[in-house]
C-alpha cells in the first residue's frame, strides 16, 4: 500500500465497552508500533512489534491494553471495559526493520471517544 | 511524565516570516532528535532529525539548531508560508526506537 492505513478513523463506544482499531502497515515493513495522543499532548508510545511479537510493551498503561500482530503485517489494538479516560486517537506507525533512527511512517490515528 | 518540554504551545507568524520552535531534555542519553510535521486529521510526518555531534542541520527552509551542553534544540522554519501552519513535534530517543515526544506547537502562518 501507499501508506499505514488505519480502521475505523472515528469509534465512538460506551463506557465498560470493548473496542478494536485496526492497522495496516506499509508493505514489508516488519516494525510497528502504536502510539496514543491525547488532544493537545504529543504521541505517548504504547507498543513496538518487531515481526510477529510484541518486542516492547511497556507503553501499554494496564492490562485492559493488548495488540496482535499474528501474521506480522496487520496489527490490532484491543481495548476492554473502555474508560472516558481512553478517548485520544490512537496512532500507528511502521518501519523497515525497527532499527535507531529509522523513519517511522504514520497513519492518521484512530479517533476514539467514550461515552 | 514528558522527557521532552517543547514551548511555545502555539504561535503566529507573518508569510515570510521565521518561525523557531524549542525545546529541551534533561535523560543526557538521548542521541536521536527528530522533528514531525502534523497537518489536523493526519498522522506525523518527519521533518528533519540530528544527532548530538552534529550543531545545525539544514534541509530547504528547516534548519534544526543544537546545543549539547544545555540540553535544548530548536527548530527554525525560514521564510514561512501558509503550508507550513501546522502542528509541530519534537522528539527524542536514546538509540532505540521509542520516541519521546514534546507537546507540539501549533504554528499559524497569515498570509
Amino acid at each position: 500500500g501507499a501508506g499505514v492505513s488505519q480502521t475505523p478513523s472515528n469509534k465512538v463506544t460506551e463506557k465498560g465497552k470493548y473496542v478494536e482499531l485496526r492497522c495496516d502497515p506499509i508493505s514489508g515493513h516488519t516494525a510497528l508500533y502504536w502510539y496514543r495522543q491525547s488532544l493537545g499532548q504529543g504521541p505517548e508510545f504504547l507498543i513496538y512489534f518487531q515481526g510477529t511479537g510484541a518486542a516492547d510493551d511497556s507503553g501499554l498503561p494496564n492490562d485492559r491494553f493488548f495488540a496482535v500482530r499474528p501474521e506480522g503485517s496487520v496489527s490490532t489494538l484491543k481495548i476492554q471495559r473502555t474508560e472516558r479516560g481512553d478517548s485520544a486517537v490512537y496512532l500507528c506507525a511502521s518501519s523497515s526493520l525497527g532499527g535507531v533512527e529509522e523513519t517511522q511512517y504514520f497513519g492518521p490515528g484512530t479517533r476514539l471517544l467514550v461515552l | 511524565q514528558q522527557q521532552v518540554k517543547q514551548s511555545p504551545q502555539s504561535l503566529i507568524v507573518q508569510k515570510g516570516g521565521i518561525s523557531i520552535i524549542n525545546c529541551a531534555y534533561e535523560n543526557t542519553a538521548f542521541d536521536y532528535f527528530p522533528w514531525y510535521q502534523q497537518f489536523p486529521g493526519k498522522g506525523p510526518a518527519l521533518l528533519i532529525a540530528i544527532r548530538p555531534d552534529v550543531s545545525e542541520k539544514k534541509e530547504g527552509r528547516f534548519t534544526i539548531s543544537f546545543n549539547k551542553s544545555a540540553k535544548q534544540f530548536s527548530l527554525h522554519i525560514m521564510d514561512s508560508q501558509p503550508g507550513d501552519s501546522a502542528t509541530y513535534f519534537c522528539a527524542a530517543s536514546m538509540g532505540d526506537y521509542k520516541l519521546s515526544f514534546g507537546a507540539g506547537t501549533t504554528v499559524t502562518v497569515r498570509a
